[in-house]
C-alpha cells in the first residue's frame, strides 16, 4: 500500500532550528514535496525534491533520500509566523501526490 | 507565477441547493486541475483529477453525480455540488498542475469554505 508517515505535533521555540521528518512508501516515486498550511488557509507550496540531497530556499531546507524512503523540512531562524501545519506528500508513478496526515508546528516564544 | 485563484471564498446554502465553485489559473495553463475537501484539522482529501477536454476521475467513494466537476478549458475547472446537505458542508479546495514552472507542481487556490443549512 501507499503510506505517509511524518509526525503529528511539534514544538519549538523562536529563533531556533526544526526538522520535520517524513517517510514514504508510493507505487513508484516522482518526487517529495513540502507545503505549509495555516490554519484556515490553503496549502502553499514550500519545495520539490526529486533528487537525493539537500535543497536550501532562505530559510526553509528540504531533503530527500530516495533509498531510504525518507524526506526532512529544515527551518531555521523559526518565526511566530512559521506556526502551522507541514504536509509531506509523494508523487507516485501516475503523477498522483499522496498525502500525509500533516505535522502541526507549534511555536513559542 | 503560479496563481491560482478560486471563487467564491465562502459560501452559505439551504440544504437542496446546488453550489458552483470556480478555479482559476491566472498565468499559466492548467493541464490537469485536482478538487481536494478538508475537514477541520483533517488532512487533504483529493475528490477527484481533471484533464482539460476530457471527464474528471473519481477517488473512490466521491460520487460523480453529486459533485459535478467541468474543466472546460485550460484555465477554469468548477465544482458544482448538486442537491447539498449539511454533511457536505467542508473546506473545498482546488489544486493545478500544468505549464508553470515544473510542471510536477500542484499549486492550490485559496479554498471555498461551504456551510450547508
Amino acid at each position: 500500500g501507499q503510506n505517509i508517515d511524518q509526525p503529528t505535533e511539534m514544538t519549538a521555540t523562536e529563533g531556533a532550528i526544526v526538522q520535520i521528518n517524513c517517510t514514504y512508501q508510493t507505487s513508484g516515486f516522482n518526487g517529495l514535496f513540502w507545503y505549509q498550511q495555516h490554519a484556515g488557509e490553503a496549502p502553499t507550496f514550500l519545495s520539490y525534491n526529486v533528487l537525493d540531497g539537500l535543497e536550501e530556499k532562505g530559510r526553509f531546507s528540504s531533503f530527500l533520500s530516495r533509498s531510504k524512503g525518507y524526506s526532512y523540512l529544515l527551518l531555521k531562524e523559526l518565526q511566530m509566523k512559521d506556526s502551522a501545519s507541514y504536509l509531506c506528500a509523494s508523487m507516485d508513478s501516475n503523477y498522483q501526490l499522496i498525502w500525509g496526515a500533516g505535522t502541526k508546528l507549534i511555536i513559542k516564544p | 507565477g503560479a496563481v491560482v485563484s478560486q471563487h467564491p471564498s465562502r459560501v452559505i446554502c439551504k440544504s437542496g441547493t446546488s453550489v458552483k465553485i470556480e478555479c482559476r489559473s491566472l498565468d499559466f495553463q492548467a493541464t490537469t486541475m485536482f478538487w481536494y475537501r478538508q475537514f477541520p484539522k483533517k488532512s487533504l482529501m483529493l475528490m477527484a483529477t481533471s484533464n482539460e477536454g476530457s471527464k474528471a476521475t473519481y477517488e473512490q467513494g466521491v460520487e460523480k453525480d453529486k459533485f459535478l466537476i467541468n474543466h472546460a478549458s485550460l484555465t477554469l475547472s468548477t465544482l458544482t455540488v448538486t442537491s447539498a446537505h449539511p454533511e457536505d458542508s467542508s473546506f473545498y479546495i482546488c489544486s493545478a498542475r500544468g505549464l508553470a514552472g515544473d510542471s510536477e507542481t500542484q499549486y492550490f487556490g485559496p479554498g471555498t469554505r461551504l456551510l450547508v443549512l
